[in-house]
This record gives structure tokens, sequence and C-alpha cells, in this order.
């Protein structure tokens, strides 16, 4: 089942901060947050784990409740740079190595301007 | 360069016909991927492969299928091709534990 992304649109003014929430039905194994710009391939950002671990891009932080199935991804003093739509990817249970494909929102559309 | 390499990148067709997707996963990567991306729909999970099995399929049409060869390169087939097949096709590979790395996608438009 996909997850619910929110909000769907956002405009940030340079330097200003952010926060995008990302909410399944389903309990999680992981979480993944991407960024892709328009006509381009999703860049990797983070991976937050069952159990607290995180992997990702040292200037971005992001949260896993695994309680209520809810990720959110931290955008602070934003630089134009940051502008694209984002996207949760879900992983809904751990089956065993290869079982590893992802359920992806709908996305965040993040406009920074001058 | 992520290290996917997705070919061709762009595909012009028409309906009715046949296509061939093809991706060779990043070094190492035993996982691959392959997602739809159109306007309205965000990405949408196809079909994994895991060191040449089929591992897990999503909303693939019977009128595709893929495969994955014993070097890991995979191929997605695309036949009886719709207008509504036009999209932006990515082949994605992992390892466990880590993040997607994307190829830079093929853009197939059928007229």
């Amino acid at each position: 089942q996909q997850p619910v992304q929110s909000p769907q649109a956002v405009i940030l003014r340079e330097g200003e901060d952010a926060v995008i929430n990302c909410s399944s039905s389903k309990a999680l194994y992981s979480v993944h947050w991407y960024r892709q710009k328009h006509g381009e391939a999703p860049i990797f950002l983070m991976i937050l784990l069952k159990g607290g671990e995180q992997k990702g891009h040292d200037k971005i932080s992001a949260s896993f409740n695994e309680k209520k199935q809810q990720s959110s991804l931290y955008l602070t003093a934003s630089q134009l740079s940051y502008s694209g739509t984002y996207f949760c990817g879900t992983e809904p249970s751990y089956s065993g190595a290869g079982s590893y494909q992802l359920t992806f929102g709908k996305g965040t559309k993040l406009s920074v301007i001058p | 360069d992520s290290g996917v390499t997705q070919t061709p990148k762009h595909l012009i067709t028409a309906t009715g016909q046949r296509v061939t997707l093809r991706c060779s996963p990043r070094s190492g990567d035993l996982s691959v991927y392959w997602y739809q991306q159109s306007l309205d729909q965000g990405l949408q999970f196809l079909i994994q492969y895991y060191n040449g099995e089929e591992r897990a399929k999503g909303n693939i049409l019977e009128r595709f299928s893929a495969q994955q060869f014993p070097d890991l390169h995979s191929e997605l087939n695309l036949s009886s091709l719709e207008l509504g097949d036009s999209a932006l096709y990515f082949c994605a590979s992992s390892v466990e534990g880590y993040g997607y790395t994307f190829g830079s996608g093929t853009r197939l438009t059928v007229v």
C-alpha cells in the first residue's frame, strides 16, 4: 500500500526550514528518502531502519517513528539546490536477503526561491 | 554517473510494437528493480530480480516481462504497446540495507 506524503508541495525562501512527512498503514522495516529533479533520476538521501539505524548524507536529517509507521525529513537552512520532488519509499517487512522492494509515495514538490 | 546504466535514453515507437529496455546494475549489487514513472502515478514498482531470480512482482502488466542474465544485467520487454505505456522507466540496483541507485531512465513515447 502506498505511503502518504504531506505536504504535496511547499515553497520556501532560501534559508528557511521545511519538514516533509511520510505515513504508512503497515508496520515498516525501513523508510527511504529520495530527491528527484525534473527529468532526472531519483537520488538516494537517507535510509532509516527499524531499530534506529540510519544511513545517509551528513547534511540531511530524518526521523522514524516505528510505532506510528511515520517518518519525517528535515530540511534546514534550505538552498536553491534543495529544489525538487522528495519521495519516501517504504519497505513493509524484512523477509530475508533480496526482499527489498520499496513502495513510493506520490512525492512532495519543494521549491526554494531566492 | 550513478553506476547503473540504462539504454536507450529515449525511445519513440508506434502502438502495437515491442521494445526492450536494458539495465546494467552497479558493480556488486545483486538486486535489480524496474519502476515506471508517469506524471500522475509517481514511481510504480514493476518487478525485482535478485541474483538472477525473480523475487517480487508489482503492478506489471501481462504484456510486460523481464529477466536478469548471469552477468546480472536485466532487460524489460514491453509488447503490444499502448499510448498509456508512455512513461519514464527506471532501473535501480541495491545491496541490502542501503539505498537504491537509479539509472538515468528510459523515456518511452508511444505514438
